[in-house]
């Protein structure tokens, strides 16, 4: 399978624990992004790496989210101290290093239930 | 920051009807996304437009960009029960970088009673 590949693809959690999502883009995409998204809305922006460098992070994400992208493979998003409203799917999405090629290419996603 | 509106929220038809879901932006973009999601799944990538004025077809889906840039369509034709799912409209905010950070629509969730 050379799709986004997304680990776990359903994490139930308790309040005030820490979780972690895994994902691991087409191979051949530099360009990585993290979205959240919850029931009847649009896919909210997160988080973009290029390569291993997180070039921007929404002013909306609070500190206790952190996403890495060690050498420039795989991605880590990381929430701490979850809370109820984290309750949502986060998608990942990666896109090819050639211009004029917009398209995102989404994961499955990982469904997050804070109880 | 940038807006990105679309109507309507919700479409039922009868399969063989046609279908329109129309996009907004509050600014100007430099490129339209149209991603479509099924029930239950993640959001597939279907056409970018990137000219003022641009028009592409995909068998029977139609998609248009507006000569200022800021607003879109997609019309389907003779719907079938396939088309079910959410329609998303996104773009970056012209001279954003090449982020392409996108800023999606709520979408336009097509309901099809076959």
């Amino acid at each position: 399978d050379t799709g986004v590949s997304q680990n776990p693809r359903h994490k139930i959690t308790k309040r005030g624990q820490n979780v972690t999502f895994r994902c691991d883009p087409i191979s051949e995409h530099n360009r990585l992004y993290w979205y959240r998204q919850t029931l009847g809305q649009g896919p909210e922006f997160l988080t973009y790496f290029q390569n291993e460098a997180q070039l921007e992070k929404s002013r909306l994400l609070s500190d206790r989210f952190s996403a890495e992208r060690p050498k420039g493979s795989f991605s880590t998003l990381e929430i701490q101290r979850t809370e109820q409203g984290d309750s949502a799917m986060y998608l990942c999405a990666s896109r090819p290093i050639r211009d004029r090629v917009y398209g995102y290419t989404f994961g499955s996603g990982t469904r997050l239930t804070v109880v | 920051g940038q807006q990105v509106m679309q109507i309507p929220q919700y479409q039922h038809v009868q399969e063989g009807e046609d279908f329109t879901t129309y996009c907004n932006s509050s600014t100007t973009l430099s490129n339209i996304q149209w991603y479509k999601q099924r029930p239950g799944g993640h959001p597939v990538f279907l056409i970018q437009l990137v000219k003022s004025g641009e028009v592409k077809k995909q068998k029977r889906l139609t998609f248009q960009f507006g000569e200022a840039k800021k607003n879109s369509s997609l019309h389907i034709t003779a719907t079938q029960t396939t088309d079910v799912g959410t329609y998303f409209c996104a773009g970056p905010e012209a001279g954003g970088g090449s982020n392409y950070k996108l800023t999606f629509g709520k979408g336009t969730l097509l309901t099809v009673n076959p």
